[in-house]
Parts: structure tokens; C-alpha cells; sequence
């Protein structure tokens, strides 16, 4: 479909392994979220992207988390070393324009992460 | 505190009930409000944007206190495909979303 694509949708990971989450925004789309939702929680902001450049990247809780846009298009969220407390959904989203009251953001699907 | 405050409910109503959610916020100097929807295990989407003025659609109206740094949803005649929870949402600068917690609505024959 023409929507925010994520994979993998599941990915069960061992404490320590490394991962990588991608994420396809909707073609054109200058604006790039990624998002971490926790089990009954409302989405936390990890970090955000105006086409290649990540503008705001206050929301990584740690240094073992890493996301890069670098051709302005499809993103990737990495997470070194993964610990139990990473077990979340990580939801990306995009939106038309490069930031204003004006754009609807769209999420994709998540990709749900469970670290055992 | 939290950024953004909302009741987690649930909140269990009959089909046909009226239902009303609130929550307030902090940040002060927040220009931009939503509501969004998110069913089990789905993406958030948006239900709709809240303005000062109120705004309706259809069965959903919207209203914004920014004296109260307050939001309301109100759901006229619910129906059984309104069950879902509902986030209350801020953006305080173009490139963040800061999310409530979520009200969970489950509406019962």
C-alpha cells in the first residue's frame, strides 16, 4: 500500500544482540519520527528527521540507540546491545511537509521488539 | 508530571451512551492538538484536531482549554466500533508528538 512500511513487524532478540528496525515513509515525505510505545503506554518520541538531517534526537534514551535517514528516505533505527527493558513497539511515522501545524502524520504498523 | 495527563479508564459504556474524556497539559507554549485513536495492536491515527473554537465530526466533538491547558473529546450515541484507546496529543514544537497515556474505551452491547 502507499502507507509507513516497517519490518520487520516482529523480531524477538537476545539480551545483548544488536538490531535493526526499517522504516518506509510514504513517498515524498519530508518528515521522519521514530516512537517507542511501551506495554500500555502512549507512544515516547525517540528522534526526528527533515530528509537526511536529524534535527532532534532527544528522545534516544541511550547512547546503545542509533537512527539514521541517509539518503532522505527510508530510515533505520539500530539498538546495540540490547537489554530487557528495550522489549517495546517501535513505531516510525512521516509527514508531507518539514514541520508546522498544517501536517498529518501518519505511523506505520511498529515493529514489535521483544528482548528474552 | 507527565507532559500530558489523560484518564487510563477503562471507560465501559453501553451502545448509545454519551462518553466524555479529558486531559490536560504542561507545556504552555503548545500551539497544536489532537486526538488520536489507536485499536489493539494498531498504529495510532488521527481522529481529529482540536482547536479553540471546538470543532465537530460527526459524533465526535472536540474542545480546547488553553487557559486550563485542557482537551475534552466527547463521543455522542457510541457505537460497539468506537472501542479502542484514545490518546490525547500535543505538539509542542513542529518536530514532536508528546502522547498521553491512552484512555481505553470499551462500549458493550
Amino acid at each position: 500500500g502507499a502507507g509507513v512500511s516497517q519490518s520487520p513487524r516482529y523480531k524477538v532478540a537476545k539480551r545483548g544482540q544488536d538490531v535493526a528496525l526499517r522504516c518506509d515513509p510514504i513517498s515524498g515525505h519530508v518528515s521522519l519520527f521514530w516512537y517507542q510505545q511501551a506495554l500500555g503506554q502512549g507512544p515516547e518520541f525517540l528522534t526526528y528527521f527533515q530528509n537526511e538531517a536529524q534535527l532532534d534526537k532527544s528522545g534516544l534514551p541511550s547512547d546503545r540507540f542509533f537512527a539514521e535517514r541517509p539518503e532522505g528516505s527510508v530510515s533505520t533505527l539500530k539498538i546495540q546491545r540490547t537489554q530487557q527493558e528495550d522489549s517495546a513497539v517501535y513505531l516510525c511515522a512521516s509527514s508531507l511537509g518539514a514541520g508546522g501545524t498544517g501536517n498529518t502524520i501518519y505511523f506505520g504498523e511498529g515493529s514489535w521488539l521483544t528482548v528474552v | 508530571r507527565k507532559e500530558v495527563e489523560q484518564d487510563p479508564g477503562p471507560f465501559n459504556v453501553p451502545e448509545g451512551a454519551t462518553v466524555a474524556f479529558n486531559c490536560t497539559y504542561s507545556n504552555s507554549a503548545s500551539q497544536s492538538f489532537f486526538w488520536y485513536r489507536q485499536d489493539c495492536r494498531k498504529e495510532p491515527k488521527l481522529l481529529m484536531s482540536v482547536y479553540s473554537s471546538g470543532n465537530e465530526d460527526g459524533r465526535f466533538t472536540a474542545q480546547l482549554n488553553r487557559a486550563s491547558q485542557y482537551i475534552s473529546l466527547l463521543i455522542r450515541d457510541s457505537k460497539l466500533s468506537d472501542s479502542a484507546t484514545y490518546l490525547c496529543v500535543v505538539r509542542p514544537t513542529p518536530s514532536k508528538l508528546t502522547f498521553g497515556t491512552g484512555t481505553r474505551l470499551q462500549v458493550t452491547l
